[in-house]
């Protein structure tokens, strides 16, 4: 059984930094790109990083470039998000998703994702 | 970036109902637009992928259809387990993965 376990979200100070992880288990976690997926409370969802099944390739949505890193860890079937200069509007549910299709970003599309993993920006 | 404009944003219907949600992109994309189904609370799951792709263990009364710049979503009966929000999300090359505002399907 596929499976996506977020972790790593809490309460952080506007300008802080924290590290999300996405453990992956019951598939061939280095075989697959990933991503993850945001969304703010009562609000709609948005994308925000993928990265390759070897790590090679990343990608960010345009809004985000520069304040977040994508990375995993294939000997840990592990995804990190690490999120930097925090700011309130960051604030939500970070999910992390598999990617399904078979090409790098074009076509791509979520099979499977995790449950989810609240982070909070506040003062 | 492509933008998607989804509507509506708010459905009423009843259970039996046949239902129909509709995307439209910026730019042409092809098929390759994907629906997510949401629950409260809950995380999204794919219903249908490359513009029309079933995803497996996804009832048969959901379907997508469309290529292009415009694209739809089908429930042909409505059931009282979809009752959810959808939301629609491009995938093309140029600018992938932006996603629709969402349809929240509610009862009537």
């Amino acid at each position: 059984e596929v499976q996506l376990v977020e972790s790593g979200g809490r309460l952080v100070q506007p300008g802080g930094s924290l590290r999300l992880s996405c453990a992956a288990s019951g598939f061939t976690f280095s075989a697959y790109s990933m991503h993850w997926v945001r969304q703010a409370p009562g609000k709609g969802l948005e994308y925000v990083s993928a990265i390759s099944s070897n790590g090679g390739n990343t990608y960010y949505a345009n809004s985000l470039k520069g304040r977040f890193t994508i990375s995993r860890d294939n000997s840990k079937n592990t995804l990190y998000l690490q999120l930097n200069n925090l700011r309130t509007e960051d604030m939500a549910v970070y999910y992390c998703a598999r990617g399904g299709g078979v090409r790098w970003l074009a076509t791509d599309y979520f099979d499977y994702w995790g449950q989810g993993t609240l982070v909070t920006v506040s003062s | 970036d492509i933008q998607v404009t989804q509507s509506p944003s708010f459905l009423s219907a009843s259970v039996g109902d046949r239902v129909t949600i509709t995307c439209r992109t910026s730019q042409a994309i092809s098929i390759y637009l994907n629906w997510y189904q949401q629950k409260p609370g809950k995380a999204p799951n794919l219903l249908i992928y490359s513009g029309s792709s079933l995803q497996s263990g996804v009832p048969s009364r959901f379907s997508g259809s469309g290529s292009g710049t415009d694209f739809t979503l089908t429930i042909s009966s409505l059931q009282p387990e979809d009752f959810a929000t959808y939301y629609c999300q491009q995938s093309y090359i140029d600018s992938p993965f932006t996603f629709g505002g969402g349809t929240k399907v509610e009862i009537k």
